[in-house]
């Protein structure tokens, strides 16, 4: 069975700070990891994914995260937060087999970027 | 990157009526299209596979006869609410996976919020 936790449902990180949001999962097989962003009342946004390669990957707007296969893990990280960073985010697996195209999502973690 | 349109946006109807909403992939085929209902302050919780050509796949505790989904393009897909009832009420999001190179993404529509009075 696939699965995804973000054991935070809110994080709070002063502007200028660096941030983390948490996430873990479980998947048969190799995993295709995923980051994406949700703004009110919109859909989800893609900021980055790892497939293969190397384990730190970069995605948009200033953010990374790292897969560490040995903690099942992939947080999101950003050097530096900004206001304008502050909505939900979601992280979500999938197992790199042919045909497996469904996500399964976290909970998601609230982000709020203080001034 | 691919497109996923989302149509309408917003959406307020009686109850007893049927809504429709339409899920588009703008510059790619897409064979699979998955649809999601997200409750406030929860996550997605996957609805129905949409497959182009044939029957949609359930996912337990979904009722197929009030969500009727069709597939009848490589770049369409519908889902009717069929009889709402205020608890119906909730923000559906649809999505699919290109083919090809950009298979290992799925992209998003914008969601569609359902209110049913």
């Amino acid at each position: 069975a696939q699965s995804v936790a973000q054991p935070e449902d809110q994080v709070n990180v002063a502007e200028g700070n660096p941030l983390t949001v948490k996430c873990t999962y479980s998947v048969s097989g190799n995993p295709y990891l995923f980051w994406y962003v949700q703004y009110p009342n919109r859909g989800l946004q893609f900021l980055l994914k790892y497939i293969t390669g190397d384990n730190l990957v970069k995605g948009s707007y200033g953010f990374e995260a790292e897969f560490n296969k040995s903690q099942t893990s992939f947080h999101l990280k950003k050097p530096s937060a900004l206001v304008s960073d502050s909505a939900l985010y979601f992280c979500a697996v999938r197992a790199a087999v042919t045909g497996a195209n469904n996500l399964f999502f976290g909970t998601g973690t609230r982000l709020t970027v203080i001034p | 990157g691919a497109v996923v349109s989302q149509h309408p946006s917003r959406v307020i109807c009686k109850s007893g009526t049927s809504v429709k909403i339409e899920c588009r992939s703008l510059d790619f085929q897409a064979t699979t299209m998955f649809w999601y209902r997200q409750f406030p302050k929860q996550s997605l919780m996957l609805m129905a596979t949409s497959n182009e050509g044939s029957k949609a796949t359930y996912e337990q505790g979904v009722e197929k006869d009030k969500f009727l989904i069709n597939h009848a393009s490589l770049t369409l897909s519908t889902l009717t609410v069929t009889s709402a009832h205020p608890e119906d009420s909730s923000f559906y999001i649809c999505s699919a996976w290109a083919t090809g190179i950009l298979n290992t993404e799925a992209f998003f529509g914008q969601g569609t919020r359902l209110t049913v009075v």
